[in-house]
């Protein structure tokens, strides 16, 4: 089946720092999606990308699905971004509900 | 709009006991989903429906039961809990457009003691 690789697993970073995390995916995808989990378990849509490039305040995702690779891109990271991201797609072929990977844990400390 | 609410937020369940988790949406999607989150992983899909009386099976479907009689609700029933279903569970929903973004309830935490 389709697999998701996201990396790094774990990523510590000072606050003001940025950081770019990526997922790999093995075959066509429909959707791809980025989300944030926060502590409380929460998992909060950061963006519906399954091409091209997209920002929302210091947040950013860029998907090359010719090349099965998306990037989430963190600027000036703040405490809040604490927390663990995933990706997840959704198979071109079969269409129906997500695949997700494993997700990268982001440690923000001041 | 509320989104997708789930209840209840925890539970703590013995061993055979059953229990129903509740899922509902407002935003008259026509697919809704529900997964499962096991510490340090991703979330895998238990069960999905794309309609009102229409369900189907994901990927780890033992140990579960679904319904869908209205667009809104889409109950997962626990038959027999065992220790191998405490787990975070989360319901989404998406209206399967062109536009296939999926939203997520809050979860609910479960513990099978």
């Amino acid at each position: 089946g389709i697999q998701v690789e996201q990396s790094p697993p774990d990523l510590i970073l000072q606050e003001g720092a940025n950081s770019t995390l990526r997922c790999n995916f093995s075959d066509s995808v429909n959707n791809l999606q980025w989300f944030h989990q926060n502590p409380w378990g929460q998992l909060i849509n950061l963006f519906y990308i399954p091409s091209g490039t997209k920002q929302n305040g210091r947040l950013s995702a860029t998907t090359v699905a010719t090349e099965r690779y998306s990037l989430l891109y963190i600027s000036s990271s703040q405490t809040t971004d604490s927390g663990v991201y995933f990706c997840a797609v959704e198979l071109k072929q079969a269409g129906t509900a997500l695949i997700f990977g494993k997700g990268t844990t982001l440690s923000v400390s001041s | 709009n509320a989104g997708v609410t789930q209840t209840p937020k925890f539970r703590i369940l013995k061993i055979g006991q059953s229990m129903t988790l509740q899922c509902a949406q407002d935003m008259n999607h026509n697919y809704m989903y529900w997964y499962r989150q096991d510490p340090g992983m991703g979330l895998k899909l238990i069960y999905y429906s794309v309609g009102a009386g229409i369900t189907d099976k994901g990927e780890v479907p033992n140990g579960y039961n679904v319904s869908r009689s209205t667009t809104e609700d889409f109950p997962l029933r626990l038959e027999l809990a065992a220790p191998s279903q405490t787990s975070v569970y989360f319901c989404a929903s998406s209206t399967r457009t062109d536009h296939n973004e999926q939203f997520f309830g809050p979860g609910t935490r479960l513990t099978v003691l």
